[in-house]
């Protein structure tokens, strides 16, 4: 099956900076790849997502790029603000499942 | 639209007891999921359902039965609860597989499950 690997696994930056997470994919048959931000106790929610027939895509402050030939994926958060800090994480779709990374923990330090 | 409603958000169980974990969406949505979420790994899929009456496999099946009579239900059973299933338990659904639709994978705002 499908192997979604997530880095890394904390992330602290001052605020105002930008913030990168990276993920990777096994099986070169995955077609959607969702980003979730999790707060502390409460459910995941998307924040973004891409096709596997785009290269890039913004949305305020986050973008995701992707790149189906090294089959990574990564999360780009620009100007970081305090309510940036949550665990965000990653997913592929492949067939009819997804399967999502470990989660990366970001802190922004005011 | 109530999304996805979930209950218990709490429960303690002993070892040995069954349990069911309620899970109801009210958006017409096709396919619906359960996921358990422990420290360090993330997401994992146990059961999933394409549609009424179709059910399948995740990740982590064992020790978990589902059902779907309805497009809007889809319980979680515990047969036979061990202390490896304590865990927060969330429910997603999403309008079909193939089109995630504009507001993507919706979750359940999760049970969080003691096994003693």
């Amino acid at each position: 099956g499908e192997n979604v690997e997530q880095h890394p696994s904390t992330l602290s930056v001052q605020e105002g900076d930008s913030a990168v997470i990276k993920c990777t994919y096994s099986d070169s048959a995955s077609n959607y790849f969702p980003w979730y931000k999790q707060e502390l106790g409460k459910r995941p929610q998307l924040i973004i997502d891409i096709r596997s027939n785009v290269g890039e895509k913004k949305d305020q402050r986050i973008a995701v790029t992707l790149n189906k030939t090294a089959k990574h994926f990564s999360l780009h958060i620009t100007e970081t603000q305090p309510e940036d800090s949550a665990v965000y994480f990653c997913a592929a779709l492949t067939g009819n499942q997804f399967y999502f990374g470990t989660g990366t923990s970001l802190t922004v330090i005011p | 639209n109530a999304g996805v409603t979930q209950t218990p958000k709490f429960q303690v169980l002993k070892t040995g007891q069954s349990m069911t974990l309620q899970c109801a969406q009210d958006m017409n949505h096709e396919y619906m999921s359960w996921y358990r979420q422990d420290p360090g790994m993330g997401l994992r899929l146990i059961h999933y359902s394409v549609g009424a009456g179709i059910t399948d496999q995740g990740e982590v099946p064992n020790g978990y039965n589902v059902s779907r009579s309805t497009t809007e239900d889809f319980p979680l059973r515990l047969l036979s609860a061990a202390p490896s299933q304590t865990s927060v338990y969330f429910c997603a659904s999403q309008k079909t597989r193939q089109n995630p639709g504009v507001e993507g994978y919706t979750f359940g705002s999760g049970t969080r499950l003691t096994v003693v």
